[in-house]
């Protein structure tokens, strides 16, 4: 059965920290995996990585791939208040309709 | 510009009722939809997906059905709602993984 599994499940820290979370994976047929932050509703999407893009960077934050260990991880440098939400890690299952299995998401709260 | 609608925001309905969440798509054709359901504690867990007109697929068992009557529609139904059912429920399209969007989601409360 294809598995995303995030860490940790809950975060607290002071503006201006970095934080780092991680997501590991199981799934058959890997394609790409990507990363999601949740506010109040809908995720928006913040990267995607692929075996031909495994670093991405925009602004504070960047996520790193690894083909490897079958893991990922964001970084979040210099946090603000307005980064605090629910972090999404997910990654395509299998080919064709474009599934992706999400994990139970990193809840990051920023405090002043 | 691509959008997506989805309604209603919020839905409170007793035990053994029905439900209907539509959902719709502007702006291209063919897209993939789906249903996710986002149960607190559980991550994100996709629920239908269908990849054209009529064509839907299940990915677990469950009290719902979905439908797609239209290339841009997408439609979410039970014949009786469980309390099981309550959630926060969202539809999403996608034509490759970076056009995958999501709507702004349903919050369903089953009493």
């Amino acid at each position: 059965e294809d598995k995303v599994v995030q860490s940790p499940l809950s975060l607290v820290v002071h503006e201006g920290d970095t934080v780092t979370l991680n997501c590991s994976y199981e799934v058959t047929n890997f394609r790409s995996l990507l990363w999601y932050k949740q506010e109040k509703k809908a995720p928006t999407f913040l990267f995607m990585l692929t075996s031909s893009g495994i670093e991405k960077k925009s602004g504070r934050l960047s996520s790193i791939l690894d083909k490897k260990e079958l893991s990922s991880i964001l970084n979040i440098t210099a946090t603000q208040t307005g980064d605090s939400a629910i972090y999404l890690c997910a990654v395509e299952a299998k080919g064709g309709s474009e599934k992706l299995v999400f994990g139970k998401g990193t809840k990051l709260t920023v405090n002043p | 510009s691509q959008t997506i609608h989805q309604w209603p925001a919020t839905l409170v309905q007793p035990v053994g009722s029905p439900l209907s969440l539509e959902c719709t798509v502007e702006g291209t054709s063919n897209p993939n939809l789906y249903w996710y359901r986002q149960a607190a504690g559980r991550g994100l867990q996709l629920l239908f997906y269908s990849v054209g007109i009529g064509q839907i697929s299940s990915e677990v068992p469950q009290n719902l059905s979905a439908s797609r009557p239209q290339d841009r529609q997408f439609i979410l139904s039970s014949k009786k709602l469980l309390l099981s059912d309550s959630g926060f429920y969202l539809c999403a399209w996608s034509l490759g993984l970076w056009g995958y969007t999501f709507g702004s989601g349903t919050r369903l409360t089953v009493v």
